[in-house]
């Protein structure tokens, strides 16, 4: 199986614009998360989404937002760029096991992440 | 709410020698702590995990081992090599969530 690719690897954005992140995860995954990880810093959760809805949500504010599709491709969206935003952008995907339940979400497979640098 | 803890942040050990990270979680319910290790450029990648119902697990160099009753858990890497060195994450997880929570990150740096 193909792994998680996520696209582009590199990015420079200006304070203030918006940018747009894309994930496409494992073939027969249906839920994707994101994950923020600065220098020093570890995963912090952003939100996970499952069959195109937004399962789960962390602490981030209203700037960043994401979707996905019914090919459980996802994007994720931060507009009105901050300083602080610029660092590593991370999608991960897993599927469920047998039962499909919460107990069947273990194993998480990352991508490569994305490189945001705000200037 | 629910966290997990890691130490140290940063550990370095002579080649060959032995490391430990260590994890404490919060939320009893706990049943499923994997270990990731993420190398410079990459995202993490799973390298071992253990269940609530075992107390050991081992695979070649890297073992992890659970305290149920005191709720921590630590990752013991054997005979370290130059390619051990990366940034380890810990996580625990419940049967009542679908999200890893997930420690703060071990830099693991092995001396030549």
């Amino acid at each position: 199986k193909a792994g998680v690719t996520q696209t582009p690897r590199y990015l420079i954005k200006t304070r203030g614009q918006q940018v747009t992140l894309s994930c496409s995860p494992i073939s027969g995954h249906r839920s994707v998360s994101w994950y923020q990880q600065t220098p020093g810093q570890g995963l912090q959760f952003l939100f996970e989404y499952f069959s195109e809805t937004q399962r789960n949500k962390g602490n981030f504010p209203g700037r960043f937002s994401g979707r996905q599709f019914s090919n459980s491709r996802s994007e994720m969206n931060v507009s009105t760029l901050e300083l602080g935003d610029s660092a590593l952008y991370l999608c991960a995907s897993h599927g469920p096991g047998t039962s499909g339940g919460p107990s069947s979400y273990n194993e998480q497979f990352f991508g490569p992440g994305t490189r945001l640098t705000v200037l | 709410g629910e966290n997990v803890e890691q130490h140290p942040s940063t550990l370095s050990v002579q080649e060959g020698d032995s490391a430990v990270i260590k994890c404490t979680y919060s939320d009893s319910a706990s049943n499923y702590f994997p270990w990731y290790k993420q190398e410079l450029g990459k995202g993490p990648q799973l390298i071992i995990d253990i269940r609530s119902n075992v107390g050991e697990k081992k695979d070649q160099r890297i073992a992890v081992t659970l305290n149920k009753t005191a709720k921590h858990f630590s990752l013991h890497i054997t005979e370290t090599q130059p390619e051990d060195s990366a940034v380890y994450f810990c996580a625990a997880k419940s049967d009542s969530n679908y999200q890893l929570i997930w420690g703060a990150g071990t830099k693991l740096i092995i001396k030549p």
